[in-house]
């Protein structure tokens, strides 16, 4: 079964300090992870996914099979980077169903 | 463009009672589902559609029912409301069901079951 685990519920920074919200992930077949962002009184929305190595809004993630893990960092915090923060999992190739497997959620809180 | 539109955003039911939340999309996506969101769970999928006519369980379905007569709505009912039903629940749609499309929610329906 495919699993996503979020180890930190909360987490707070000060403005400029780097951040990294954790997430690992057990899956027997090819993965493909998404950070999701949900700011306050908004809608989940798609942060990035692996597959696009893209940078969004400063934050990065690089997908390790070694450690089976999917970190977002971003290297100075910002006050609206404050959310809450999934991390998802979906089957790599073919058809997927749209199915994603959710993290727990990690609640990011940024100080001014 | 509305995008993924979810009604009533907010409703108090009691035990027993049944409701439907609806969801509509106007980006012609195939897929569509439904999530619950409850505190340190993320979000779990109850049902899900791969088109028209085609709904399938998820990973949470038991207490809910769904139906796809048209691409563009995916109603979920609860049939006999719990107070283990009170949560957050989400309706996604994406264009189709191939992996790597983007996925897109609406804002969420809070109930609460007393």
């Amino acid at each position: 079964a495919q699993r996503v685990t979020q180890p930190e519920k909360l987490l707070s920074v000060f403005k400029g300090a780097p951040v990294e919200l954790k997430c690992n992930y057990s899956y027997s077949g090819s993965p493909e992870l998404f950070w999701y962002v949900q700011y306050s009184r908004q809608r989940l929305q798609l942060l990035l996914r692996h597959i696009s190595r893209e940078s969004i809004k400063g934050f990065t993630a690089d997908l390790n099979k070694g450690e089976t893990s999917f970190h977002l960092k971003k290297p100075f915090a910002q006050e609206e980077d404050s959310a809450m923060y999934y991390c998802a999992l979906s089957n790599a190739g073919g058809t997927s169903y749209g199915k994603l497997t959710f993290g727990q959620g990690t609640i990011l809180t940024v100080h001014p | 463009n509305a995008g993924v539109t979810q009604t009533p955003k907010f409703q108090v039911l009691k035990t027993g009672q049944s409701m439907t939340l609806q969801c509509a999309q106007d980006m012609n996506h195939e897929y569509m589902s439904w999530y619950r969101q409850d505190p340190g769970m993320g979000l779990r999928l109850i049902h899900y559609s791969v088109g028209a006519g085609i709904t399938d369980q998820g990973e949470v379905p038991n207490g809910y029912n769904v139906s796809r007569s048209t691409t563009e709505d995916f109603p979920l009912r609860l049939l006999s409301a719990a107070p283990s039903q009170t949560s957050v629940y989400f309706c996604a749609s994406s264009r189709d069901s191939i992996s790597g499309n983007t996925i897109y929610f609406g804002e969420g329906s809070w109930l609460t079951v007393v």
